[in-house]
């Protein structure tokens, strides 16, 4: 069975502050995905990584996937309260057309 | 905006009756998908399709069907509504990928089912 574990599953933290959030498997993946869940809403995509030990910048969201390519990482620098959400990684697969997802970080940024 | 529409957003039905929700697109999308949402368990696959007529089961398939008789339709059916299947429901499609680049998938907002 594929498994990716995210953590904190929940983190409230205040405005300014910096974190990271995680996501890992035993598993090797060929991409991971991050969303950003915003209550009564879908999921939104923020990034794709496909490259082990690649990292990308979105304004002060920084992800980077493993070397291995089975672990993620995703860190906000001085978090602001539109950060607030539900954080998701998905892993995907060369072999099929199905994403493997993490149970997902709550994170409130709290004025 | 994806184009996807969920129907209905909310219902309230009783254990035993069925139960069919409904997922459109305006973007002739090959594949759409249904999840379900529970805390703790992140998306979880129900169903999915690869065109129309084309489908395959999710991890967690049981008490479901689906059926896609149009490229633009795709429904998600409990023949009998259970409480543990009540959940939040999402649809999704699949936007067009690149090489080793898979598509980035796009959600409708959500269909809110709670079985008594």
């Amino acid at each position: 069975t594929q498994l990716l574990e995210q953590s904190p599953q929940f983190l409230s933290i205040q405005e300014g502050e910096n974190l990271t959030v995680y996501c890992n498997s035993s598993s090797v993946f060929s991409s991971l995905q991050w969303y950003r869940q915003e209550p009564g809403e879908g999921p939104v995509l923020l990034v794709t990584v496909v490259t082990g030990g690649e990292v990308k910048k979105l304004k002060r969201l920084t992800f980077q996937f493993g070397d291995a390519r089975k672990d993620s990482s995703l860190h906000i620098t001085a978090a602001q309260p539109g950060d607030t959400g539900l954080y998701l990684c998905a892993g995907g697969m060369d072999s099929n057309y199905q994403l493997i997802w993490g149970a997902g970080t709550k994170l409130i940024i709290k004025p | 905006d994806a184009g996807i529409t969920q129907s209905p957003r909310h219902k309230v039905t009783e254990t035993g009756t069925p139960v069919t929700l409904r997922c459109h697109q305006t973007e002739n999308h090959r594949y759409m998908y249904w999840y379900r949402q529970d805390p703790g368990h992140g998306l979880r696959l129900i169903h999915y399709s690869y065109g129309v007529k084309d489908t395959d089961k999710g991890e967690v398939s049981d008490g479901y069907s689906v059926s896609r008789s149009k490229t633009e339709d795709f429904l998600l059916t409990l023949e009998s509504a259970t409480s543990s299947q009540t959940s939040v429901y999402f649809c999704a499609i699949k936007g067009q990928g690149a090489r080793r680049i898979p598509g980035e998938l796009f959600f409708g907002e959500g269909s809110r089912l709670t079985v008594l």
